[in-house]
């Protein structure tokens, strides 16, 4: 059981590059959500799915872009990568049958020069 | 703009010393409140989820409270180790469509 499994772990990207980072889950959770966390501040959430073919901006969605098309699958799209998007990613799972425990996957690891 | 305060923001702790750290936030709508242990380069795991005034929970040597009237929470380590290094996470819950308002984390250093 692998839980959250989120790819790359680390990359390196040139300004106005895009690139996808791939979330999978093989929990059969219906929540699936996307995060970033930067220095001295809080998670915060960029997309969350409730389920297949169901997307909704969270906090901070300007430049990112997320599809929903399986249960499993919960890719995040950078659209042109900038310096701002410098920071650690975390796609995450919930389910309510488990007291609303989140999971997470290890995080990427974004640097934008 | 709501705001989860976490407190200190960083802690160094002898080894064999217990240690404990605030999670404080508006008490307005409450529906639960999260706390997470943070290893770098690992998965942020679930330590508790805590619902009602007055929860007091425990995992091992971890154990927290919550006071919901005044709008905090404590997370208590008894007897640090090394392993329990990491930066801790709490998040507020408030209402049932169950969005997280996040704290920015307590990181906590145990000295050998």
């Amino acid at each position: 059981n692998a839980g959250v499994t989120q790819t790359p772990k680390f990359q390196v990207l040139k300004t106005g590059q895009s690139m996808t980072l791939q979330c999978a889950q093989d929990m059969n959770h219906e929540y699936m959500s996307w995060y970033r966390q930067d220095p001295g501040m809080g998670l915060r959430l960029i997309h969350y799915s409730v389920g297949a073919g169901i997307t909704d901006q969270g906090e901070v969605p300007n430049g990112y872009n997320v599809s929903r098309s399986t249960t499993e699958d919960f890719p995040l799209r950078l659209l042109s990568a900038a310096p701002s998007q410098t920071s650690v990613y975390f796609c995450a799972t919930r389910v309510r049958g488990d007291g609303n425990t989140i999971y997470f996957g290890e995080g990427s690891w974004l640097t934008v020069v | 703009i709501l705001n989860v305060e976490q407190s200190p923001q960083s802690l160094h702790v002898q080894e064999g010393d217990s240690t404990n750290f605030t999670c404080s936030f508006p008490s307005s709508n409450f529906y639960a409140l999260h706390w997470y242990r943070w290893e770098t380069a690992k998965s942020p795991e679930a330590l508790f989820v805590m619902t009602l005034n007055g929860d007091e929970k425990k995992k091992g040597r971890i154990s927290a409270t919550l006071n919901t009237k005044e709008g905090y929470s404590y997370l208590y380590i008894k007897g640090s180790q090394p392993e329990d290094s990491a930066t801790y996470l709490c998040a507020l819950v408030r209402g049932s469509n169950y969005q997280l308002i996040w704290g920015a984390g307590t990181k906590l250093i145990i000295k050998p």
